[in-house]
């Protein structure tokens, strides 16, 4: 059975560095790419960025280059997510997806149960 | 980036009905578009993949079809549990954006 397990909430200050996981498990970890997707209060889905295992390959959106990295340990099958100054403006729910098989083009089709990030003084 | 519309952005329907939502993208994507579902407080569930092919275990009340830029999501006999709201995304070009979410409520 495929899983995407993500670490617990977090809850920190402005400025702090944070990183969450997303294990993976039932699958082969290196052959599928793992995205993340963050989920502002109330609001809609947006797509940050993915990675592809087998050889870190790494795609950001334009509107999160530079904001956070994205990362992987195939050893351990989990990917990462990191960010190194938050702000309050980063507060919302973080999910990891895994993209389907093979580098080519595909679709999301496993989520993660979400880890939620509140940033406040 | 390749902009995606959803509408309408809320819809309210009865248990029984059927219901459509539409999905445009700013351009061309062949069909690299899916479709997701997401209930309060629960993470998505991916419905949908290339337009028109239901992932494993999704049942087939739900159908989807287009190519190029329009797309739509068609849901048949609505049951309390499709009550919830859904998202298009397009996976044809970085950055793999998403609509911006339609809400199908209970009327």
């Amino acid at each position: 059975e495929v899983q995407l397990v993500q670490s617990g909430a977090e809850v920190k200050k402005p400025g702090e560095s944070l990183k969450i996981s997303c294990k993976g498990s039932g699958y082969s970890f290196t052959s599928y790419w793992i995205g993340w997707v963050r989920q502002m209060p109330g609001k809609g889905l947006e797509w940050m960025g993915i990675i592809y295992p087998g050889d870190s390959d790494t795609r950001y959106s334009p509107s999160f280059q530079g904001q956070v990295t994205i990362s992987a340990d195939k050893s351990i099958s989990t990917a990462y997510l990191q960010w190194s100054s938050l702000k309050a403006s980063d507060t919302a729910m973080y999910y990891c997806a895994r993209f389907g098989g093979g580098k080519r083009r595909n679709p999301i089709d496993y989520w993660g149960q979400g880890t939620l990030v509140t940033v406040s003084s | 980036d390749i902009q995606m519309t959803q509408s309408p952005s809320s819809l309210s329907a009865s248990v029984g009905d059927r219901v459509t939502i539409t999905c445009r993208a700013s351009q061309g994507i062949s069909n690299y578009l899916a479709w997701f579902q997401q209930k309060p407080g629960k993470a998505p569930k991916s419905l949908i993949y290339a337009a028109s092919s239901l992932q494993s275990g999704v049942p087939s009340k739900f159908s989807g079809s287009g190519s190029g830029t329009d797309f739509t999501l068609t849901i048949s006999s609505l049951q309390p549990e499709d009550f919830a709201t859904y998202y298009c995304q397009q996976y044809n070009s970085y950055p793999f954006t998403f609509g911006q979410g339609t809400r199908l409520e209970i009327k």
